[in-house]
């Protein structure tokens, strides 16, 4: 059984370009969620999806970020016009629905020069 | 209200020592709480987690104890070896506000010296 997979491990943009980070959820598991993790802190939720649907994005900046779960595909982070403060861990963790247990992926490293 | 706060921020433990983390919480309608440990480099790993119908949860050398009263809960690590050496964080949910997003301690770094 394949874990939850994200890509890519380590991302390096420039301030101004676009980040676009991929999460493939458990076979089975319809519930995505995001967290970004700054250096030397813990993590902090940004938001949740089902398929097709923002379930909650109390968590993500109200510019620049978005995200999305297509009925088809993995989920997609993505931040556009990226600045240095973005720099962080993004991890994805999915759930076969939303009370149980949520596990997570190995994280995109993202590096904003 | 959505704070969880975790104590301490770092750990020393002897090989065959007890490690002990402490974690308080704000929100009463919060219903679920996880550890989770995490390796340098990579993704969270859940390690075990608890609801609060019980007090206390064991698995092998991870125990959980939960205080509803007091707002508070603890990782116990028994036998603690050089391998535990990892940062973990506790986590809790629950309740019509957070619903199932994951309110993370800041995390406490566990080193076990040989």
């Amino acid at each position: 059984n394949a874990g939850v997979m994200q890509n890519p491990r380590h991302l390096v943009r420039r301030r101004g370009q676009e980040a676009r980070l991929r999460c493939s959820p458990m076979k089975g598991h319809s519930h995505v969620y995001w967290y970004r993790q700054l250096p030397e802190e813990g993590l902090k939720f940004m938001v949740y999806l089902q398929k097709e649907n923002i379930i909650d994005e109390s968590g993500m900046p109200k510019e620049r970020f978005s995200a999305e779960f297509p009925k088809e595909g993995p989920s997609i982070l993505r931040i556009q016009q990226v600045v240095r403060g973005d720099s962080a861990a993004y991890f994805c963790a999915s759930s076969p629905n939303r009370d149980n247990e949520q596990f997570f992926g190995p994280g995109t490293r993202l590096t904003v020069l | 209200q959505q704070q969880v706060k975790q104590s301490p921020q770092s750990l020393i433990v002897q090989k065959g020592g007890i490690s002990i983390i402490n974690c308080a919480y704000e929100n009463t309608a919060f219903d679920y709480f996880p550890w989770y440990q995490q390796f340098p480099g990579k993704g969270p790993a859940l390690l075990i987690a608890i609801r609060p119908d019980v007090s206390e949860k064991k698995e092998g050398r991870f125990t959980i104890s939960f205080n509803k009263s007091a707002k508070q809960f603890s990782l116990h690590i028994m036998d603690s070896q050089p391998g535990d050496s990892a940062t973990y964080f506790c986590a809790a949910s629950g309740g019509e506000t957070s619903g199932s997003r994951l309110t993370f301690g800041e995390g406490t770094q566990l080193t076990v010296n040989p």
